[in-house]
């Protein structure tokens, strides 16, 4: 079974100051991780994907986050956060079993950018 | 290129009413179709998930049902909605093939309020 936990459910910075948003998963395969950014009342975007390739992966909008497998996390961050950057970001897990092969979301955190 | 269009984009509905949203996908064939639910400040929870034409998998005993008459159409329904039946409702595809490595596409989401 796989499960992810997203360690907070709200963070506040600054402007211009870093981000960091903090995943740990579980997983009894190696695991295709994902994290999505959802803006209020829109759907999710893919922000970044982690598929057994480099593990510090780019994503859009100046985020990153790095697979550590000693750790079991994948921490999202960015140097410099911006005001658009306000938004609901889930971190999630695949499920390699089964033909439906389902996604598994943390219960997501809310990134608020304050002045 | 693939899309997925879902509609309406908001829905006021009183309680005891039937409901009907509608998912449909472009661009791709026998896709794996998902109904999430997000309810207000919680994460997602996924309600039905579709491998093919009339094969649909409940995750969750509710009072909603989802039908899949065609290929690339995924219906979430109700006979009579409750007050708990409101929250943002979100479609979504992928393929078995492509899961691991995309994710999910989602829909841009249904608010539906149950008055």
């Amino acid at each position: 079974a796989q499960s992810v936990t997203q360690l907070d459910s709200h963070v506040s910075v600054s402007e211009g100051t870093p981000v960091l948003l903090r995943c740990n998963y579980s997983s009894s395969y190696s695991p295709s991780l994902f994290w999505y950014v959802q803006h209020p009342n829109k759907g999710l975007q893919l922000l970044l994907k982690y598929t057994s390739a480099a593990t510090l992966v780019k994503g859009i909008n100046g985020f990153e986050a790095e697979f550590k497998k000693s750790e079991t996390s994948f921490h999202l961050t960015k140097p410099s956060a911006h005001m658009s950057d306000a938004a609901e970001y889930f971190c999630v897990v695949s499920d390699r079993g089964g033909t439906a092969s389902k996604l598994t979301f943390g219960t997501g955190t809310r990134l608020q950018v304050t002045l | 290129s693939q899309t997925i269009h879902q509609w309406p984009a908001t829905l006021v509905q009183p309680v005891g009413s039937p409901l009907s949203l509608e998912c449909t996908v472009e661009g791709t064939s026998n896709p794996n179709l998902y109904w999430y639910r997000q309810a207000a400040g919680r994460g997602l929870q996924l309600l039905f998930y579709s491998i093919g034409i009339d094969q649909i998998s409940s995750e969750v005993p509710q009072n909603l049902s989802a039908s899949r008459p065609q290929d690339r159409q995924f219906i979430l329904s109700s006979k009579k909605l409750l007050l708990s039946d409101s929250g943002f409702y979100l479609c979504a595809w992928s393929t078995l093939r492509q899961i691991q490595a995309q994710g999910y596409t989602f829909g841009s989401g249904t608010r539906l309020t149950v008055v």
